[in-house]
């Protein structure tokens, strides 16, 4: 099945700079979305991006499909972005469906 | 328009107990996915069921552990007899179906179960 590897595992960043966390996966995917694990515990969908580019305020992303790989950027960081970011993959076996495989996350602190 | 909600939130069972953890989808979603988070591991998915059927228990263990969706009703996990090695948090998501354009995948806020 498909690996999922993410860089750095951990990060901390002064509030107000920049950051870019990678997720490499080692086949072809149909599905690829990232998501943010608060410290409360909670999961939240910050793209479902298989290929192209994306932005969401202060935060984009990047696929490039063809070299399995995508970028999560983080602008201007505030101490609300801290927590684990997760990037999660799924294959083109599994069909148009919810069946993600998922990194083991970048665990980011944001420092005042 | 209610997001995915699962209960309990927390849930203590003493080893050898049953856990029932229940996940009601985003209305008008048909389809569920359960996901478990061990501690200091990542996501691992575990079932994709739809109303009344099982697509895909891959992740599944292969004792002690059942999910349903019924026709009526939540989504249901249900562990046998636990032990402490089950203790995590399990995350439900739904999402509206395969016949369209795919959706994000959106989760719920989780049920934490502690085994003693």
């Amino acid at each position: 099945g498909i690996q999922v590897e993410q860089s750095p595992p951990d990060l901390i960043l002064q509030e107000g700079a920049n950051s870019t966390l990678r997720c490499n996966f080692s086949d072809s995917v149909n599905n690829l979305q990232w998501f943010h694990q608060n410290p409360w515990g909670q999961l939240i969908n910050l793209f479902y991006i298989p290929s192209g580019t994306k932005q969401n305020g202060r935060l984009s992303a990047t696929t490039v499909a063809t070299e399995r790989y995508s970028l999560l950027y983080i602008s201007s960081s505030q101490t609300t972005d801290s927590g684990v970011y997760f990037c999660a993959a799924g294959s083109p076996t599994s069909g148009n469906t919810g069946k993600l495989i998922f990194g083991q996350g970048t665990t980011l602190q944001v420092k005042p | 328009n209610a997001g995915v909600m699962q209960n309990p939130r927390h849930l203590v069972r003493r080893r050898g107990q049953e856990a029932r953890l229940r996940c009601s989808p985003m209305k008008g979603h048909s389809h569920v996915y359960w996901y478990r988070q061990l501690p200091e591991e990542g996501l691992k998915f575990m079932v994709y069921l739809q109303k009344e059927n099982i697509i895909d228990e891959s992740g599944m263990p292969k004792e002690r552990f059942s999910a349903e969706f019924p026709k009526e009703g939540p989504s249901i996990l249900r562990i046998q007899q636990v032990v402490r090695g089950d203790s995590a948090a399990y995350f439900c998501a739904s999402s509206p179906g395969t016949g369209g354009p795919y959706s994000p995948l959106h989760f719920g806020n989780g049920t934490r179960l502690t085994v003693t």
